[in-house]
Formats: structure tokens, sequence, C-alpha cells
């Protein structure tokens, strides 16, 4: 089945940029998805992507979606330390039933 | 406010003993869903449902049931719970179905001993 992997960890300098990656196996989805969670409280939506787009850029975000090595990335500029937290990238299977979450990768920003 | 409300936030109970968790959106979402999170393994999903009076099952659907008989709520059921079920679980909402994007509940956490 679909399979999404990330990285577990990362850790970066007050404003510096975070790029935090992604890689899955099959997508037959429309959107691409990154999803933010912050300590006890659910997932929001952070951003997501159309899949024939290649880069979508919203204020400091920034994702790229590289289709042919199924690859997704999503960049934070100007890290704050509000931004800690654990960032998950999320795709619809092939089947088109089943949103399939990657493993989270826990962001933490030292001042 | 647009939302989705779980409840318990959290639970200590002991193998066995039925329990539900109540969803609740009040923003008219067609589909909802549960979830539940453990260390590494990101969210896997329960159970779905695309309608009232439709549900199917997700990735991980052994030891739970729910129901759709209203369009606002999606009760998740533990009949007879097991340690292997004490976990963080999520419900969340969308407008028409899985490629949209999920609006998410805070999480319930439940511990099973």
């Amino acid at each position: 089945g679909e399979d999404v992997e990330q990285s577990l960890f990362l850790s970066v300098r007050e404003g510096d940029s975070s790029v935090i990656n992604c890689t899955y196996t099959d997508s037959s989805s429309t959107y691409l998805y990154w999803y933010k969670q912050e300590p006890g409280a659910g997932l929001q939506l952070l951003t997501y992507i159309f899949s024939n787009m290649d880069m979508k850029q919203d204020q400091r975000l920034t994702v790229l979606l590289n289709k042919k090595d199924k690859h997704l990335s999503l960049r934070i500029a100007d890290t704050q330390t509000g931004d800690s937290a654990i960032y998950f990238c999320a795709d619809v299977n092939n089947a088109g039933n089943m949103l399939t979450f990657g493993g989270g990768t826990r962001l933490m920003v030292k001042p | 406010e647009a939302q989705v409300t779980q409840n318990p936030r959290y639970l200590i109970t002991v193998t066995g003993k039925k329990l539900t968790v109540t969803c609740s959106q009040n923003m008219n979402h067609e589909y909802m869903s549960w979830y539940r999170q453990d260390p590494g393994l990101g969210l896997r999903q329960i159970y779905y449902s695309m309608n009232v009076e439709v549900t199917d099952k997700g990735d991980v659907p052994e030891g739970y049931k729910v129901s759709r008989k209203e369009k606002r709520n999606f009760p998740l059921i533990l009949e007879s719970p097991s340690p292997n079920q004490t976990s963080l679980y999520f419900c969340a909402s969308s407008l028409a179905g899985i490629d949209q994007p999920q609006h998410f509940g805070d999480g319930t956490r439940l511990s099973i001993l």
C-alpha cells in the first residue's frame, strides 16, 4: 500500500530556514498536504499543493513537489520559536479512499 | 466557530469496559473519519464515513466500531478495549471527501490498563 516517509527530527536556530522532506510511493491525490501539530492539540492544516503544481508559496512557507521523484518538501523561512511543532505530510492513497500520513517530523527551533 | 469537538479529552479505563468517544462537527461536513496516533507511526485511519449511514473500514479497524446516524456526529466505540488500543485518537471531517483538507479535533488520549 501507500507509504509516506519523513525524517523524525530537525533542529534549527531561530531566523534560519527549515526544510522538512517527505517521500511517498503512490499518489492519485489532487492535493498533497502539510499539517502542523502543536503540543496537546490536533492537526492543523498548514498548506497544501495541487498535484499539477511544482511549487506553492504562502508567506514564509514554500512547498516544492517533485512528482518524478515522489518528493515533497516544506520550507519555512525565518523560522521562529513558535514554529516548533511536529509536521506531517499526507497524501491520498491510490485507491482514493484513505489519507496516509508520514510519521511526522519534530521541528525544534533554538533561540 | 467552526470546529470538530471530541469528548472526552482524556480517559483512563480498564480492559474490557466498553467506552465511546464522541465526535461532533458543526460545519455540515459530509465526510468524517477517525485516526489513531502512535509514536513514529503518524496517524492511521480507523474508520471513515462518506455520509449518513455510510461507513467503511480504514487501515486499522480491528477492535473498533462506529456509527453515523446523523451528519454531525460520528462516535467511536470500543466494545472491549485492550491495552494495545492505548493511543491518541483524532476525529476529522471535511466537506465532501478524503481528497480535501481535513479539519481535526483536539484529540482524545485513551489509556487502557
